[in-house]
């Protein structure tokens, strides 16, 4: 079955620093990325929305220089959190579509 | 947009008990989805239910698609069903409520 692969699973760094998350689909192409971000008990929530070698759609109060999504393969797509503060630790996950849709294993990432 | 409500929110189990779970929509939908969330946050499918019946196991669903509802049966618990359960519609995008946390206790 279609799988997608998300690295890393667990991040810590420190405040004003950056992270990269990457999701890679393994056995198809993912025309779509879906990038959700969950807090503590809560829902998932829908931050952006990428098509393959275009910008990303940002949900209403995410702020797009903070999250820069990149789509620029069928199999790649990256969301980098820039100058991160503790308020962006939360569960990152991504969801991969081509002719169906997969969910990445998801990030914890934790600023300190 | 679509709104999704579920209930309970929080459920406490003895095992071997039964239990079901609410999924509310508030439009029509072509898709709608079930899945448990692991401890380490992890997303199991469990059914793609947009109509009918299904059984898997220890699970099945029913969805209600002309009243708008969606219904886990989860029978004989186990310990390890623990997590959190979460109902999502929609396809482009996914929407998901807010989720039903289950603890299954020995």
């Amino acid at each position: 079955g279609a799988v997608v692969s998300q690295h890393p699973s667990w991040v810590i760094c420190k405040s004003g620093t950056s992270v990269k998350i990457e999701c890679r689909s393994l056995d198809f192409q993912a025309t779509t990325m879906f990038w959700y971000r969950q807090f503590p008990k809560q829902s998932l929530m829908l931050m952006a929305t990428s098509n393959e070698g275009s910008k990303a759609t940002y949900e209403q109060g995410v702020e797009k220089d903070k999250f820069l999504i990149n789509h620029a393969s069928l199999t790649l797509s990256t969301l980098t959190v820039t100058s991160a503060h503790p308020e962006d630790s939360s569960f990152y996950i991504c969801r991969a579509g081509g002719d169906g849709y997969t969910f990445g294993s998801g990030t914890r990432l934790t600023v300190v | 947009g679509i709104q999704v409500e579920q209930s309970p929110p929080d459920l406490i189990l003895q095992e071997g008990a039964n239990s079901t779970l609410r999924c509310n929509f508030s439009d029509s939908v072509n898709n709608l989805q079930w899945f448990h969330q692991n401890p380490w946050g992890q997303l199991i499918n469990l059914f793609y239910i947009p109509s009918g019946t299904k059984q898997n196991g220890r699970l099945s669903a029913t969805t209600v698609a002309t009243e708008r509802y969606s219904l886990l049966y989860i029978s004989s618990s186990q310990t390890t069903d623990s997590g959190v359960y979460f109902c999502a519609v929609g396809n482009t995008p996914l929407v998901f409520g807010k989720g039903t946390r289950l603890s299954v206790i020995a």
